[in-house]
Parts: C-alpha cells; structure tokens; sequence
C-alpha cells in the first residue's frame, strides 16, 4: 500500500538552529499537509498545500515556519528559528482529492526535539 | 468545550472482550475519520464515515455516526494484544479544497493478554 514518509525521524537541535522537515507525499496526491503532535496533547493541525500554494494556516503556523514543494516529489517544513516549544512530533499527509470526506493518509512522524 | 473530544480518556479490557470508544463533537461536519496510533508512531487511519452515513464496517471495527447527536463511536470487536493503541476521532467540515482534520484528545486503550 502507498505510504506517506518522512525524514528524519527523530532530529535534536539546539534553539534558534534551522530545521527542515522531509515527506514525500503518495504520489499521486495532490493536497499536502502539517500536523504537529507535543507530547501528551492532541494533533493539530498547522497547514495545507495545493497548486504550490499555501491554501490554509493555523495560529501556530506563524512567521517562523515555511513551507515547500521544491521539486515533484518533496514536501519541506522548515522552522527558522526552534525555540524550546517546537518541540514535538510533527506529521506530513496526504490525499489525492480535496473536499467532501477523503481518507487523509499520515507518515510515521518526525520527532523534533528543541534543546 | 472543543471538537471532537474521546470518551473514556483511558480504557482497559480482557482479550477477546469488546471495547467502545466514543466521539463527540461540537459543529457540523462533513466527515469524521478515526485513527490509531501506536506509542510514539504515525497515525494510522481506520474508518472514514461521511456525514450521510450512519454506521460503517471493516474487518472488526464498527463505526457508527449520530449527526443529531454530533457524537461517533468506534467499536472493535474480539480484542487483541495488538489493538493495544491510542485511537482518535478527527472531524472534518471541508466542503471543497483543502481538507482540515480538528482531533480530539484521543483513547488509551490497553488489552491485557
């Protein structure tokens, strides 16, 4: 079955060091997408992606966080500047259509951790 | 109150015993997707049932849907070691484009051989 991955699956920063965050979505999907999970709470989600656009952003998605489609395969989260409280599990998905009810399809995560 | 909150918080059954999670939640949705999610790993998707349905199978879970009531539960059937996980409700009101998934805080559940 086609599977959303995720690189690296684990990464320790010192704060104020630059990360970015790889996926490579399903292939033959076409909307892309950021959760984050802290330890302990609830998913939230953090920003939709389709036609190399930003199409949705949450609150926590501010300044700091940038996001890419820099060729036709990857999908890049980058935070500038990490501060302690990026710490946390962040999640890429996919899905091939948008709109009424498609399966959203998660990677395994990538643990980040903000020193 | 918030989207799509878990009930029990954390539940403990023998194998082979049923186990019945429940969602509620709060605005109008289009569709709510239910989640596994072992310690530490990626989410897994189970079910997704759209906002017109009212119960769905696959293999040993059974997902049931109450729009009066906003509240969906997640039934699985003849428990193993292996359903020990964290499962989530996830709702979501998309209409057209982009879809955006609200969690709730999610079940604990733990099946003891």
């Amino acid at each position: 079955e086609p599977e959303v991955t995720q690189t690296p699956s684990h990464q320790v920063t010192q704060m104020g060091q630059e990360v970015i965050l790889r996926c490579v979505p399903i292939s033959n999907h076409l909307y892309f997408y950021w959760y984050r999970q802290i330890l302990g709470q609830k998913v939230e989600f953090l920003v939709s992606f389709y036609n190399n656009e930003i199409s949705e952003k949450s609150e926590i998605f501010d300044d700091q966080f940038s996001v890419e489609r820099p060729d036709g395969s990857n999908f890049t989260l980058k935070i500038r500047s990490t501060k302690l409280e990026d710490s946390a599990m962040y999640f890429c998905a996919s899905t091939g259509t948008g709109g009424l009810g498609n399966t959203i399809y998660f990677g395994e995560g990538s643990w980040l951790t903000v020193v | 109150s918030q989207q799509g909150e878990e009930d029990p918080q954390a539940l403990s059954i023998q194998e082979g015993e049923n186990a019945t999670m429940n969602c509620s939640y709060k605005t109008s949705i289009n569709n709510l997707q239910w989640y596994r999610q072992n310690s530490g790993r990626g989410l897994v998707h189970l079910i997704l049932i759209r906002s017109n349905e009212r119960e769905k199978h696959s293999g040993r879970l059974r997902v049931t849907l109450d729009t009066s009531k906003k509240s969906s539960s997640l039934l699985i059937t003849a428990s193993r070691a292996a359903d020990t996980a964290s499962y989530f409700c996830a709702t979501d009101a998309t209409i057209q484009g982009a879809q955006k998934l609200v969690f709730g805080q999610g079940t604990r559940l733990t099946i003891n051989p």
